[in-house]
């Protein structure tokens, strides 16, 4: 079975300074990648994915993540986070060919102003 | 709009007596799955289903059952609530990339808006 791990649980970062959580999974062939953000009270939206080709894929809000297959990780990263992406993030992982998803545990990001 | 809606949002239930939480979307999704979210657990998948009649079960099914008799909806049962059932579930839906094979993971998730229930 598949499994998604999210390192770090809690991040606090001020304005304007740069975000990479990590995201690492644990499958032997291929799949699809997912980030979602869950703001404060509300549900999942889909921040971004992968599927195939260019590893570096771009989400909404300025968000982007790097598919690094050797290494089973989908990292996300922003360059300049604000006060408004204060919010827990969840990578998700779907092995081809299976219908069934695996979240990791969320990492809850905290922006000060 | 397109939406997934679950009801209701929030349910105090006793132990034993069942209930059932509804899942509707308006997107002609194929794919449907429910899960419940716990402090410090994440999400956890319950069941999904790839098409109408088509359930099979996520990595914590028991004690739920679900049905996709029609493709937009797909209620999740507790017959028997306990309560280590209380959480916040929430119903998910996507199209299937049906060009890449027979069985096929979901694109992105569109998310309900969630059901806190506690049973008590």
């Amino acid at each position: 079975a598949q499994s998604v791990s999210q390192h770090n649980h809690h991040v606090i970062l001020s304005e304007a300074a740069s975000l990479e959580l990590g995201c690492n999974y644990s499958y032997g062939g291929t799949v699809n990648l997912f980030w979602y953000v869950q703001y404060p009270g509300q549900h999942l939206q889909l921040l971004l994915k992968y599927f195939s080709g260019d590893p570096l894929v771009k989400g909404i809000k300025g968000f982007e993540a790097e598919f690094i297959k050797s290494k089973f990780s989908f990292n996300l990263r922003k360059p300049s986070v604000q006060w408004s992406d204060t919010a827990e993030y969840f990578c998700a992982v779907n092995p081809f060919g299976a219908g069934k998803s695996t979240f990791g545990d969320g990492t809850t990001l905290t922006v000060k102003p | 709009e397109a939406q997934v809606t679950q009801n209701p949002r929030y349910l105090i239930t006793v132990t034993g007596k069942k209930l059932t939480v509804t899942c509707s979307q308006n997107m002609n999704h194929e794919y449907m799955s429910w899960y419940r979210q716990d402090p410090g657990l994440g999400l956890r998948q319950i069941y999904y289903s790839m098409n109408v009649e088509v359930t099979d079960k996520g990595d914590v099914p028991e004690g739920y059952k679900v049905s996709r008799k029609e493709k937009r909806n797909f209620p999740l049962i507790l017959e028997s609530p306990s309560p280590n059932q209380t959480s916040l579930y929430f119903c998910a839906s996507s199209f299937l990339p049906f060009d890449r094979g027979d069985r096929n993971p979901p694109y992105g998730y569109t998310f309900g808006s969630g059901t806190r229930l506690t049973v008590v």
